[in-house]
């Protein structure tokens, strides 16, 4: 299995742009979890899906995140527009159910620069 | 809320020697997992151990060990033999159900 693939690795863009990281998580897992990592705050859960619907999304920072789920193999986070403060890696990861024995796989994380 | 402490922000320890990563978490509930993840300068989030709350009996992996105190919320992470690829940053974690919540990390140096 290739794993939790995250898309692009790396993005730098200039403040007010629209940024879209992409995932697409291990066949046959149905919860997907967004996660960011700062310094300043360190590891956070923004939002995740089980079965594709959005279950917690307290972790959303504001109105300029939002994150899709269209189907089983694919989940989009989007920041519009952009901020400096919203530079951080960020991790999607998936699990067989969201039960708590479900062991989350983690993606390779996106950079995100934001100038 | 749940939350996950980690004391230690850096640890070092000589290679072959035995370090251990400290963690303690707050949480009202009784069946619940905790996990320790490491993730070396490729950032790349590895699971290294898990235990369920339910089980008495300490987890293990090989060179990797806990000591898990319900009653005292501790969840300790051993490492024997360290290797100098055991050098990255430690993540302890709780999951209750849904999403994991995080320790701010232990970066462990191992000196050669």
């Amino acid at each position: 299995d290739a794993g939790v693939i995250q898309s692009p690795r790396h993005e730098v863009t200039e403040m007010g742009q629209e940024v879209t990281l992409r995932c697409k998580p291990i066949s046959g897992h149905n919860s997907l979890f967004w996660y960011r990592q700062t310094m300043m705050r360190g590891l956070e859960l923004l939002i995740y899906f089980n079965n594709n619907v959005p279950i917690d999304d307290s972790g959303m920072p504001e109105d300029r995140f939002s994150a899709k789920m269209p189907n089983a193999s694919f989940s989009t986070l989007k920041i519009q527009p952009s901020e400096p403060r919203d530079s951080a890696v960020y991790f999607c990861a998936s699990s067989l159910r969201s039960g708590t024995s479900g062991e989350q796989f983690f993606g390779p994380g996106t950079r995100l620069t934001v100038l | 809320a749940q939350t996950v402490t980690q004391s230690q922000p850096e640890m070092s320890v000589q290679e072959a020697e035995t370090v251990t990563l400290s963690c303690t978490y707050d949480t009202s509930e009784s069946d619940y997992y905790l996990f320790w993840y490491k993730q070396p300068p490729s950032r790349q989030m590895i699971l290294v151990i898990r235990q369920e709350a339910y089980k008495q009996q300490n987890a293990t992996e090989n060179r990797f060990s806990v000591n898990f105190q319900k009653a005292a919320k501790s969840f300790s992470l051993k490492i024997s033999d360290s290797q100098l690829g055991d050098a990255a940053m430690y993540f302890c974690a709780y999951r209750r159900t849904g999403q994991l919540t995080f320790g701010s990390g232990t970066q462990l140096t191992v000196l050669p």
